[in-house]
């Protein structure tokens, strides 16, 4: 069985200041993980995806996630909020053979001025 | 326009009461997939679909029924609608996972069904 463990409900920041959103997984072979996102009243939208070619994933919008193997974590960061960042993030883990991919229970970014 | 596309954005419908709603993809995905979004839950499967024609449960299916005769639509049904059913709903697909190299494919959701059941 697979799991996804978001840390925080809710996390805030100011603007310009570092974003952590943590990430941590179960599976018991190795996953596919995503970061999605969902601005106010929108779908989800995919923000970046770790395949196995890379340990650190660039993705939209300035963000980038690292794969650490040894923790189980794909922890999503970013140097410099934006307000334009506030929004709902998702981890979510597939692996292979198994096409249903587990979501997180999300976290919201809140980005102070 | 290509894309993912629910229908309707906005339902107020009464407890028991068929209510429908729609998806419809223009790319050709084998796969999609039925959401709710709650407070504190997160997103949870209801049903989701392989192909035309096959369909299979997901984590949350009772009070829904699904089916999928094109490709390219998805419609889920509440058969008797309930309080508990209020929430907004996400279609999303997902090309054809059958090769190894696909099942890093990731979802395309549509924008959502608000519904509240009164």
């Amino acid at each position: 069985a697979q799991s996804v463990t978001q840390l925080g409900s809710h996390v805030s920041v100011s603007e310009g200041a570092l974003v952590l959103l943590r990430c941590n997984y179960s599976s018991s072979v190795p996953p596919y993980l995503f970061w999605y996102v969902q601005y106010p009243n929108q779908g989800l939208q995919l923000l970046l995806k770790y395949t196995s070619a890379a340990t650190l994933v660039k993705g939209i919008n300035g963000f980038e996630a690292e794969f650490k193997k040894s923790e189980t974590s794909f922890h999503l960061t970013k140097p410099s909020a934006h307000m334009s960042d506030a929004a709902e993030y998702f981890c979510a883990v597939s692996r292979g053979g198994s096409y249903i991919p587990t979501f997180g229970r999300g976290t919201s970014l809140i980005v102070h001025p | 326009d290509a894309g993912i596309t629910q229908s309707p954005r906005y339902k107020i419908t009464e407890t028991g009461r068929q209510v429908t709603l729609m998806c419809h993809q223009t790319w050709s995905h084998s796969y999609m997939f039925w959401y709710r979004q709650d407070l504190g839950h997160g997103l949870r499967l209801i049903y989701y679909s392989a192909a035309a024609d096959i369909t299979d449960k997901g984590e949350v299916p009772d009070g829904y029924v699904v089916s999928r005769s094109k490709t390219e639509n998805f419609p889920l049904t509440l058969e008797s609608a309930t309080r508990s059913q209020t929430s907004v709903y996400f279609c999303a697909s997902a090309q054809d996972r059958v090769q190894p190299s696909s099942y890093n494919s990731p979802l395309h959701f549509g924008n959502g069904t608000r519904l509240t059941v009164t």
